[in-house]
């Protein structure tokens, strides 16, 4: 079992609508939990971080936490061209972000 | 700098050559990694170093990889004896500290022919 595990997709939405990305993890000793989005060439960017169970809302982005069920999402609201790209999740021990393991990633279509 | 800036972009080497691939982080940015990533997959992590120490090496796949950062800013990972399998995009990313955003840089993509 992967360490943390994503749908590779593609995932393909219309414009406007809402993505939702998620992501499983086995290690319950992860406390933080990112999202990164990466253009296809080009180096992760992060878009999102969440410790605590619940959601964290950030414009037009939603991630939600679950540890209990050890799972992450982002939904991504009113999608545009734009976001079409692989978005990686990641989680890391001990509350620091010194060493990311990092899904394989979802990559994300959104459709005109 | 403005960014963390990585070099060579690319290199392209011969199985079984050394080579040195560079990091120069983001100015003041105390914490500094590397990735690697393979095609198809997320980055893999390697090394983790808060200031010329590295506080976290246990992604080295095996003893022909070292990475070093003597004066805590640029630092270089060093890969022995290549071999094919070490084909991949080196991402380094830098942070302010260890439970602060990491910034990565655009990677070298080394090719071992």
């Amino acid at each position: 079992q992967k360490e943390v595990e994503q749908n590779s997709g593609p995932l393909s939405v219309p414009e406007g609508a809402i993505a939702s990305l998620n992501c499983t993890y086995s290690d319950r000793g992860s406390q933080s939990f990112f999202w990164y989005r990466q253009y296809s060439g080009k180096s992760p960017e992060l878009i999102m971080f969440i410790y605590s169970n619940g959601d964290k809302e950030d414009g037009r982005f939603t991630a939600q936490l679950n540890k209990a069920s050890q799972y992450v999402s982002l939904l991504i609201r009113d999608s545009q061209p734009s976001d079409s790209a692989t978005y990686l999740c990641a989680v890391s021990k001990a509350g620091t972000a010194s060493k990311l393991t990092f899904g394989t990633g979802t990559r994300l279509q959104v459709t005109l | 700098g403005a960014g963390v800036s990585q070099t060579p972009s690319n290199k392209v080497t011969e199985k079984g050559k050394y080579v040195e691939l560079r990091c120069d982080p983001i100015s003041g940015h105390t914490a500094l990694y590397w990735y690697r990533q393979s095609l198809g997959q997320g980055p893999e992590f390697l090394i983790y170093f808060q200031g010329t120490g590295a506080a976290d090496d246990s992604g080295l796949p095996n003893d022909r990889f070292f990475a070093v950062r003597p004066e805590g800013s640029v630092s270089t990972l060093k890969i022995q004896r290549t071999e094919r399998g070490d084909s991949a995009v080196y991402l380094c990313a830098s942070s302010s500290g260890p439970r602060t955003e990491a910034f990565f840089g655009q990677g070298t993509r080394l090719t071992v022919v």
